[in-house]
């Protein structure tokens, strides 16, 4: 089992529609949840990143973390076609001392139509 | 400054040439890094540089060989390079090694090898 599941899609949603990405993962010493977004040809941007479980809200971005089902989610809503890009959920943990180790999800493709 | 710079955007290479990629940062990171990403793949951790002195070097082989001549420039010297190591090339960095969420990436390299 990888130690981190993202579903690659592609997703494709009309404009206005709410978005909802996923991963699963299997490593409990995860300690930190990001979201990166990452247009063609570009290099991943950092959306959002949580510590706990919860919800953390940015505008239209929700990210949602369950440590207790290892399960984290970031919701879009109000979609519009500028989303259209590839999310990638990210984690890192303490890999010794200070130093944390980040773990990529494959990435889901998300295209939203005008 | 809230970017890290690479240059070049692209470069095609013969299997006997020799370049090198450059990235720059002037937010007083740290933590400089190199990631490799194929299409439709995650990024992938090659080199670690934390304050100017390789931390980490994820098994990547000897025909990529980075440098970091001082707190804001990064590079890696390519050397001997195969088809396959045709990808994007991501810098990255982050305010010390162990701020575990999340990085600033560059836009990348996107390396063709013929």
């Amino acid at each position: 089992q990888k130690e981190v599941e993202q579903d690659p899609g592609p997703l494709s949603v009309p404009e206005g529609a709410i978005v909802s990405l996923n991963c699963t993962y299997s490593n409990s010493a995860f300690q930190y949840f990001m979201w990166y977004r990452q247009y063609s040809r570009k290099g991943p941007e950092l959306l959002m990143y949580t510590y706990s479980s919860g919800n953390k809200e940015d505008g239209r971005f929700t990210a949602q973390v369950d440590k207790s089902s290892k399960y984290i989610s970031l919701f879009i809503r109000d979609s519009q076609p500028s989303d259209s890009a590839t999310y990638l959920c990210a984690m890192s943990e303490n890999s010794g001392g200070s130093n944390y180790k980040l773990t990529f999800g494959k990435g889901t493709l998300l295209t939203v139509n005008p | 400054d809230t970017e890290v710079t690479q240059t070049p955007k692209h470069l095609v290479m013969g299997m006997t040439n020799k370049k090198s990629l450059k990235c720059e940062q002037h937010m007083g990171h740290r933590a400089m890094y190199w990631y490799k990403q194929k299409a439709k793949k995650p990024p992938e951790l090659m080199f670690v540089y934390s304050y100017e002195k390789l931390s980490i070097n994820e098994s990547v082989p000897s025909r990529f060989s980075p440098e970091c001549p001082n707190s804001s420039l990064l590079n890696l010297h390519l050397h001997a390079l195969q088809p396959e190591d045709s990808a994007l090339y991501l810098c990255a960095s982050s305010q010390f090694q162990g701020f575990g969420w999340g990085y600033t990436f560059g836009s990348g390299t996107r390396l063709t090898v013929v």
